[in-house]
C-alpha cells in the first residue's frame, strides 16, 4: 500500500532552522512531484512548496519564499524541506503530499510532522 | 495571486440532507480546481479534481461542478462520516492556494 512518511519535526527557537524529510513506501518518490502543505493551529491548509519529479523545478508560496528550500536528496529517495529563519507563525503540522505533476493536487498525503517554534 | 473564497465557513445539517459548498476564485481558473476532505484528527483526502472528476474510491454522493470562477461541492444524502472540514484548491498554476475551508457538522 502506498504511503507517504514525514519526519524531522520538533520544537525549535525562533530564528533557527529545521529540516523536514519526506519518504515514500509502496511507490517511487522519484516518479512524482511532491508538495509540502501545513496546517497552523486553528487555521486551514496552506500550500507551501512543490518540487518536480526530477528536481528540476520548484515553486514556493510567498510566505516561505527565500526562507524555505525544497529539494530531493542525492539518492532521490527523499524530498526535503529546509526551513530557515523560523518564526512562531511557522508553527503547525507539516504534510508531504504526492502529486502527478507540479500543478496537480495531492492524491496521497502523509500523517504530518509537527513543528513548534517557541521561545 | 489568485485567491479562493469558500462559503459558508461552517454549516450544520441533518443526516440525509443535501448540502452545497461554494468556492469562488478571484480570477478565472478554468476547471483546475480540487476538493479535499479532512476529518477530525485525520489527514486531508482528495475528493475531486478537475472541478468534477471523482477521485477513485470516493462515494458517489460527492459531486463537483463549475468552471471559471465559481465552483461547488455537493454532498447528497449527508452521512455521519461526512463530518469534516472541506477545502478547495486551485491547480491552474503556482501557488496552489487553498480556500479557507468549510466545517460541516451534523
Amino acid at each position: 500500500q502506498a504511503q507517504v512518511l514525514e519526519s524531522g519535526g520538533g520544537v525549535v527557537l525562533p530564528g533557527t532552522s529545521l529540516r523536514l524529510s519526506c519518504a515514500a513506501s509502496g511507490f517511487s518518490i522519484s516518479g512524482y512531484a511532491m508538495h509540502w502543505v501545513r496546517r497552523a493551529p486553528g487555521k486551514g491548509l496552506e500550500w507551501l512548496a512543490v518540487i518536480s519529479y526530477d528536481g528540476s523545478n520548484d515553486h514556493y508560496a510567498d510566505s516561505v519564499k527565500g526562507r524555505f528550500i525544497i529539494s530531493r536528496d542525492k539518492s532521490k529517495s527523499k524530498v526535503l524541506l529546509q526551513m530557515n529563519g523560523l518564526t512562531t507563525e511557522d508553527t503547525g503540522l507539516y504534510y508531504c503530499a504526492r502529486g502527478r505533476g507540479v500543478i496537480s493536487p495531492g492524491d496521497l498525503w502523509g500523517q504530518g510532522t509537527l513543528v513548534t517554534v517557541s521561545s | 495571486d489568485i485567491q479562493l473564497t469558500q462559503s459558508p465557513s461552517a454549516l450544520s445539517a441533518s443526516v440525509g440532507d443535501t448540502i452545497t459548498i461554494t468556492c469562488r476564485a478571484s480570477q478565472a481558473i478554468s476547471h483546475y480546481l480540487a476538493w479535499y476532505q479532512q476529518k477530525p484528527g485525520s489527514v486531508p483526502e482528495l475528493l475531486i479534481f478537475g472541478a468534477s472528476t471523482l477521485q477513485s474510491g470516493v462515494p458517489s454522493r460527492f459531486s463537483g461542478s463549475g468552471s471559471g470562477t465559481d465552483f461547488t461541492l455537493t454532498i447528497s444524502s449527508l452521512q455521519p462520516e461526512d463530518v469534516a472540514t472541506y477545502y478547495c484548491q486551485k491547480c491552474d498554476s503556482v501557488p496552489l492556494t487553498f480556500g479557507g475551508g468549510t466545517k460541516v457538522e451534523i
